[in-house]
């Protein structure tokens, strides 16, 4: 069982949007501001999206966007596009060295 | 051009040993903590284990702790992973990847992967 909690799917049609939600506790996503969110296609490895809650790398379209409330992040898809069906992750620092992931969110878009 | 290559990985019986190896070029290896992140099949990723620049700052997931030995060779831009008393449980993708770097402070992602080495315990 993951240590961050995510959705096991998610669905929208392409241009709209769609949010993927991400929970943990105090310890982890809500004690730190070093939340990341990877996306993954089959066989392939993880690609950083988003680091420290909101921040694109070079590269990365602005249509992901991140979030935080709490204990929970979020990723936001807007505009959706048939190449952002993939599974997305979440990693957040949990303290002593240690990084925490969700179970991943399998987003389709129908 | 940057790349990531993992190694070693295999069927291995529970209580055995095996050591990865994981080859990065284009870039300045030595900079840069690297890490251990593992996909068991199916499931999300899990972190395992890091390396600071030098080499001599290293952390484990509690999973892992006192059976997994991380270590790093500067001079041949590679990272390592001995693992003993294996089980069943260890079994995934095994990848390394790069802390992400900004203005020389962590940030506790990571934005270089490898495609990973398949290790596999059962008897």
């Amino acid at each position: 069982q993951s240590a961050l909690t995510q959705p096991p799917s998610a669905s929208g049609s392409p241009g709209q949007s769609v949010t993927i939600s991400c929970t943990g506790t105090s310890s982890d996503i809500g004690g730190y501001d070093y939340v990341s969110w990877y996306q993954q296609y089959p066989g392939k490895a993880p690609k950083l999206m988003i680091f420290e809650v909101y921040k694109r790398p070079s590269g990365v379209p602005d249509r992901f966007s991140g979030s935080k409330s709490g204990n929970t992040a979020s990723l936001t898809v807007s505009g959706l596009q048939a190449e952002d069906e993939a599974d997305y992750y979440c990693g957040s620092y949990a303290g002593s060295n240690n990084v925490v992931f969700g179970g991943g969110t399998k987003l389709t878009v129908l | 051009e940057v790349q990531v290559a993992e190694s070693g990985g295999g069927l291995v019986k529970p209580g055995g040993s095996l050591r990865l190896s994981c080859a990065v070029s284009g870039i300045i290896f030595s900079d840069y903590t690297m890490n251990w992140v593992r996909q068991a099949p199916g499931k999300g990723l899990e972190w395992v284990s890091s390396i600071g620049s030098s080499g001599s700052d290293t952390y484990y997931a509690d999973s892992v702790k006192g059976r997994f030995t991380i270590s790093r060779d500067n001079a041949k831009n590679s990272l390592y992973l001995q693992m003993s008393s294996l089980r069943a449980e260890d079994t995934a993708v095994y990848s390394c990847a790069r802390l992400k770097m900004v203005v020389g402070a962590p940030t506790n992602a990571f934005d270089l992967w490898g495609q990973g080495t398949m290790v596999t315990v059962s008897s």
